[in-house]
C-alpha cells in the first residue's frame, strides 16, 4: 500500500527565518495528486497546497513546494515563517485504485514560530 | 462552497453506549470519509464511502460501522463505545481528490 512519511514531532523555528517540512511517500498506485494539509488549533484541517505536476513549484499564502517523483519527495517550504504559520501540517497523497479515491496522510509536523 | 457539517461538536459518553456522529454535505455524489485524530498519530482513517450503501473499511475499521442511506448523509456509529475510542472524529468529501473537513466532533468515552 502507499505510505507518507514527514518530519515527525515539533519542529521550531525563530520568526522571519526560512523553515521546510519534508515529506517522501511510496505508493503502488498511479497517485493523482499530492498534498499540504495545514490544521490550525481546534480548527479542522484544510488544504495548503496541492500537485499533480512532476518538477512544477506550486505556491500558497507564502509556501511552496515541488514534487519532484525521482526521489519521491514533495516538502514544504517557506523563505520567512511567520507566528500565525504555528499550525500542524500534514502531507498526503490521493490515489485512485479502480477508479475511487482513497487519501493516505503523514503522521503530521507541528510547526512553532516563535519570536 | 465545500462545506461540510458535523454533528455534534462535543459528546461525552459512557462506556458501553451507542454513539452516532453525523455528518452532511450537499453535493450528493461525491465521497465521503470518516477519520480519527489522535496525538501523534495524525489522522486515521476509518471507513470511506463512495455512494448509498457502498461502504469501504479504512485503516482502522474495527470497532465502528457507517451508513450511508442518502448520499448527503453519512453516519458512523460506534455500538458499545469503549474509552480507548475517545478521540477527535473528522468527517471529510472529497472534491474529488482534495479532501474538505467538517469541524470534527471530539469525543470522551468515560
Amino acid at each position: 500500500g502507499d505510505s507518507v512519511t514527514q518530519t515527525e514531532g515539533l519542529v521550531t523555528v525563530t520568526e522571519g527565518l526560512p523553515v521546510k517540512l519534508n515529506c517522501t511517500y511510496q505508493t503502488t498506485y498511479l497517485t493523482i495528486a499530492f498534498f499540504w494539509y495545514v490544521q490550525y488549533l481546534n480548527e479542522a484541517p484544510q488544504v495548503l497546497l496541492k500537485s499533480s505536476t512532476d518538477n512544477k513549484r506550486t505556491e500558497h499564502q507564502g509556501f511552496h513546494a515541488t514534487l519532484h517523483k525521482s526521489s519521491s519527495s514533495f516538502h514544504l517550504q517557506k523563505s520567512s515563517a511567520q507566528l500565525s504559520d504555528s499550525a500542524l501540517y500534514y502531507c498526503a497523497l490521493s490515489d485512485s485504485p479502480g477508479g475511487n479515491y482513497k487519501p493516505t496522510f503523514g503522521k503530521g509536523t507541528s510547526l512553532v514560530v516563535h519570536p | 462552497d465545500m462545506k461540510v457539517t458535523q454533528m455534534p461538536r462535543y459528546l461525552i459518553k459512557r462506556m458501553g453506549e451507542n454513539v452516532l456522529l453525523e455528518c452532511g454535505q450537499d453535493m450528493s455524489h461525491e465521497t465521503m470519509y470518516w477519520y480519527r485524530q489522535d496525538p501523534g498519530l495524525g489522522l486515521q482513517l476509518i471507513y470511506i464511502s463512495y455512494d448509498v450503501d457502498s461502504n469501504s473499511e479504512g485503516d482502522i475499521p474495527k470497532g465502528y460501522r457507517v451508513s450511508r442511506k442518502k448520499r448527503e448523509h453519512f453516519s458512523l456509529i460506534l455500538d458499545s463505545a469503549k474509552t480507548n475510542q475517545t478521540s477527535v472524529y473528522f468527517c471529510a468529501r472529497g472534491h474529488p481528490e482534495t479532501l474538505y473537513f467538517g469541524s470534527g466532533t471530539r469525543l470522551t468515552v468515560l
